[in-house]
């Protein structure tokens, strides 16, 4: 059962334009959302996360929105950069639980 | 940041035997930690909660005779694969659960081990 699916297995961006990530779940329970970044033959690193009272967080480049009522959040880059190019999770967890992980999906920065 | 490491970062081993992974909370201390499969072109497949002093807990379709789960330390978990198949042949990654300074949780990931069965 995946509670938390990330649609797209892939995306292409120029590099200086915009990255946009989706991510949808289908548990109301879920109160804190997470994105980790990847790259080949290394562990996910956290990028950015938002709580469940929130709609959007901030963090120099990196942007979350969180749509509650749609179950959608959505990772914004802006602009985007070849060291972007990574696979990209996101995750949720409603808190004390394990946590949720879409498929991921990959992104290239093209030059 | 929080930083967690894994050995080794790479294994071979030939079917039958068994091999362990360690992960380690270098500069926290980390009650509980997670062990994940990733099989290609899917997502991070949680294994099993590691909670130190207690029995690790298995999720649904893991076989815990087969993947032996230790958390020994408030630092240290460690996964050994017994009797290895060449179907068990996969990146396993560990994290551990940290306490943010929001009071909320995340997970530090380890660099992953790559397991290679022949």
């Amino acid at each position: 059962d995946q509670q938390v699916k990330q649609n797209s297995p892939s995306l292409s961006v120029q590099e200086g334009r915009i990255s946009i990530l989706n991510c949808d779940y289908t548990n109301s329970m879920f109160d804190y959302f997470l994105w980790y970044k990847k790259y080949p033959a290394e562990g996910p690193t956290f990028l950015i996360s938002i709580s469940s009272i929130k709609d959007k967080n901030e963090d120099g480049r990196f942007t979350v929105f969180l749509n509650k009522s749609a179950k959608h959040l959505s990772l914004h880059i802006v602009p985007s950069q070849p060291g972007d190019s990574a696979v990209y999770f996101c995750a949720a967890t409603f808190t004390g639980n394990q946590f949720y992980f879409g498929t991921g999906t990959s992104l290239t920065v093209i030059p | 940041g929080a930083v967690v490491s894994q050995h080794p970062s790479r294994v071979i081993c030939k079917s039958g035997t068994s091999v362990k992974i360690e992960c380690r909370s270098l500069d926290f201390q980390a009650t509980t930690m997670f062990w994940y499969r990733q099989f290609p072109k899917q997502s991070l497949m949680l294994m099993a909660t590691s909670n130190e002093g207690s029995k690790a807990t298995y999720e649904q379709g893991v076989e815990k005779d087969k993947f032996l789960i230790n958390h020994a330390s408030l630092t240290l978990s460690t996964l050994t694969v017994t009797s290895a198949h060449p179907e068990d042949s996969s990146f396993y990654i560990c994290s551990a659960r940290y306490n943010l300074a929001s009071g909320k949780e995340t997970q530090y990931f380890g660099p992953g081990t790559r397991l290679l069965v022949l």
